[in-house]
């Protein structure tokens, strides 16, 4: 079935790195890929994106590209701030009306 | 604009008791999907509602039973609890014509079973 496989965390950064959050998906045809967001306390909300094949999805510097002949979806920003602390979930949505999600990423921005 | 609500933040129960969660989806929305999220696991798929149906149903067991009323609002209802119950219950709505895909999530209601 479908699913999606994005790495382990915690992933801890100074302020001012670069960061890249991995994420690989398994799907019959042709998903919808997306980046959630989940700030402590808060319901999770669409970070970026796409659609089909080599689209680029962006959204407060976060940026992600469909790669179909790898079948990932890597998140990367190039420097984060201690505002972008939270769980990071990729999620796909193939045939059918369910979105399928990731294990969740969780960031932590040290100042 | 008020978001998607829901409804209550928090409960706790015990073994074998029944619980009702609901959802009050995003102004001009008419679709309500129902997540189950463990601690430190993803969103995992319960059910969609459109037009008071269920439309599509993930791998929970009957147990688990919604409801979507005229206005969209939606129900979770869970029967015979169990302690692997305990989890955060998300709410995500979104509108059956939008060619994106977007959920909207709630902040989830909390339930604790003991």
């Amino acid at each position: 079935g479908d699913s999606v496989t994005q790495m382990e965390g915690p992933v801890t950064l100074s302020e001012e790195a670069f960061l890249t959050i991995n994420c690989t998906y398994t799907a019959t045809g042709y998903p919808s890929l997306f980046w959630y967001v989940q700030y402590p306390g808060e319901g999770l909300q669409l970070l970026l994106k796409a659609t089909k094949a080599d689209d680029k999805g962006s959204n407060k510097g976060f940026e992600a590209t469909y790669r179909k002949e790898t079948t990932s979806f890597h998140l990367e920003k190039g420097s984060v701030q201690v505002s972008d602390s939270a769980v990071y979930f990729c999620a796909l949505r193939a045939g059918g009306f369910k979105t399928i999600f990731g294990a969740g990423t969780r960031l932590f921005v040290k100042a | 604009d008020a978001g998607v609500t829901q409804s209550p933040t928090h409960l706790i129960k015990t073994r074998g008791q029944q619980v009702t969660l609901r959802c009050s989806p995003k102004s001009g929305h008419d679709t309500v999907s129902w997540y189950q999220q463990a601690l430190g696991q993803g969103p995992q798929f319960i059910f969609q509602y459109y037009e008071e149906e269920e439309r599509q149903r993930g791998n929970f067991p009957d147990r688990f039973s919604g409801h979507q009323f005229p206005n969209y609002s939606s129900e979770l209802n869970v029967n015979a609890l169990l302690l692997g119950d305990s989890a955060l219950y998300l709410c995500a709505s979104s509108f059956r014509h939008s060619n994106t895909g977007e959920l909207f999530f709630g902040e989830g209601s909390r339930l604790t079973v003991l």
